[in-house]
């Protein structure tokens, strides 16, 4: 069972230009989370998705990120005009839906994260 | 909002020596989790807690869980080199799903 896929593993960008990483969950899971880790801080949550739904976007900058994770495909963060605090790791995690939908998700497995380096 | 703090923000050891890391959150929590992440590497899931007062062990790591499920500690016994990382605790609080991660203790063990 392949774990969680990230790609593109390291991205250059110049100011002004997008952003899009990727990322496909383990098999049979159903939740995604996005986070932003600057050098030598922690993880700082953005996103949650469920399939076709945002959830829970309160960590998301108002202008240039989204965030979808489509029927079909994978999950898809994208970073519009990029300016070089975007400079940071992004990881994505996901969880298994637990039985009866509960909150709580259990274990987040992470990618091995998507290095954005903006010049 | 709520915000999850760890101390101490760094500490170095010698090998075989204890360390602990203390995780602070100012909202009650659902349940804790912690991670390790070496250095240019990705999280890794360690542990749940969920009850309160809960206390966990792994080998040579011993989790805690506050009886106020505020906060939260992993002491790890006898450090070796292939402890080095940085422990993060990460919190959930009921009815939200999101994982609000702490700032992190940077491990270095000295052999």
């Amino acid at each position: 069972n392949a774990g969680v896929m990230q790609n593109p593993r390291h991205l250059v960008r110049r100011r002004g230009q997008e952003a899009r990483l990727r990322c496909s969950p383990m098999k049979g899971h159903s939740h995604v989370y996005w986070y932003r880790q600057l050098p030598e801080e922690g993880l700082k949550f953005m996103v949650y998705l469920q399939k076709e739904n945002i959830i829970d976007e309160s960590g998301m900058p108002k202008e240039r990120f989204s965030a979808e994770f489509p029927k079909e495909g994978p999950s898809i963060l994208r970073i519009q005009q990029v300016v070089r605090g975007d400079s940071a790791a992004y990881f994505c995690a996901s969880s298994p839906m637990l039985a009866g939908g509960a909150g709580n998700t259990g274990e987040l497995f992470f990618g091995e994260g998507s290095r954005l380096t903006v010049l | 909002g709520q915000q999850v703090m760890q101390i101490p923000q760094y500490q170095h050891v010698q090998e075989g020596e204890d360390f602990t890391t203390y995780c602070n959150s100012s909202t009650t929590l659902s349940n804790i989790q912690w991670y390790k992440q070496r250095p240019g590497g990705h999280p890794v899931f360690l542990i749940q807690l969920v009850k309160s007062g809960e206390v966990k062990k792994q080998k040579r790591l011993t989790f805690q869980f506050g009886e106020a499920k505020k906060n939260s500690s992993l002491h790890i016994t006898a450090t070796q080199t292939t402890d080095v990382g940085t422990y993060f605790c990460a919190g959930q609080t009921s009815g939200t799903y999101k994982y609000i991660f702490g700032t992190g203790t940077r491990l270095k063990v000295l052999a």
